[in-house]
């Protein structure tokens, strides 16, 4: 029950955004959204989160819709290396079951191409 | 350390054997936690720790795994009497806490495989 609903793919020409999109249509009020990315072979790694206003920091953007339901993580301008699966979780502040721990999905495989 | 230490890296084990897979977490980092990736698959939470509190248990798939932490730093994850379908990545990652804005930072992982 990851509670999150992403696409199983999706390309990108190196140099363009990527904008992968995330599903999260019964998330609770105190959720926030969490991303994090998993290059091959190795261990995940923290991207951006929010609640609900935009955020923004070296790595990505996040947009979060007006009522919660849905996010876009934006990467401005991809590189080969932004190749990962990316993973889009939501995860409670205080109490309720996902307080805590992370659940990860199945995450969206980018491909960033030349 | 810098970063949070795995060990080993690989094991390889038979069946039926006791394995113990080692985690460093970054220091000062009160919470814990461990997680499983199966070939081509997702990250399967597992357990983790916060502080002194009792651990989250729930993903623990069977009796045969357990997971202590001792002196709030180093833990170590058990797996009894291995099957195959135990061969895996097993992953720990640690945070400043489990409260909102505190990212968990992931070790490399443990390769295991039972034959």
């Amino acid at each position: 029950d990851a509670k999150t609903t992403q696409p199983p793919s999706m390309d990108c020409a190196e140099g363009r955004a990527a904008n992968l999109p995330c599903n999260h249509s019964t998330i609770s009020g105190n959720e926030y959204v969490y991303w994090y990315r998993q290059i091959h072979s190795q261990g995940p790694q923290y991207i951006i989160h929010g609640l609900k206003n935009n955020e923004t920091n070296e790595m990505a953007s996040l947009i979060i819709t007006e009522d919660r339901k849905s996010s876009t993580l934006i990467l401005p301008h991809a590189t080969l290396r932004d190749t990962a699966v990316y993973y889009c979780i939501v995860r409670a502040n205080a109490g309720g079951t996902s307080y805590g721990k992370l659940t990860f999905g199945q995450g969206t495989i980018l491909t960033v191409h030349p | 350390g810098a970063g949070v230490s795995q060990s080993p890296s690989n094991k390889v084990t038979e069946k039926g054997k006791d394995v113990e897979l080692r985690c460093d977490p970054i220091s000062g980092h009160t919470a814990l936690y461990w997680y499983r990736q199966s070939l081509g698959q997702g990250l399967e939470f597992l357990i983790y720790f916060q502080g002194n509190s009792a651990p989250d248990k729930s993903g623990l798939p069977s009796d045969r795994f357990s997971a202590e932490r001792t002196g709030g730093s180093v833990s170590t994850l058990t797996i009894q009497r291995t099957q195959q379908e135990d061969s895996a990545v097993y992953l720990c990652a640690s945070s400043r806490s489990i409260q909102v804005g505190t990212e968990a930072f992931f070790g490399q992982g443990t390769r295991l495989t039972v034959v």
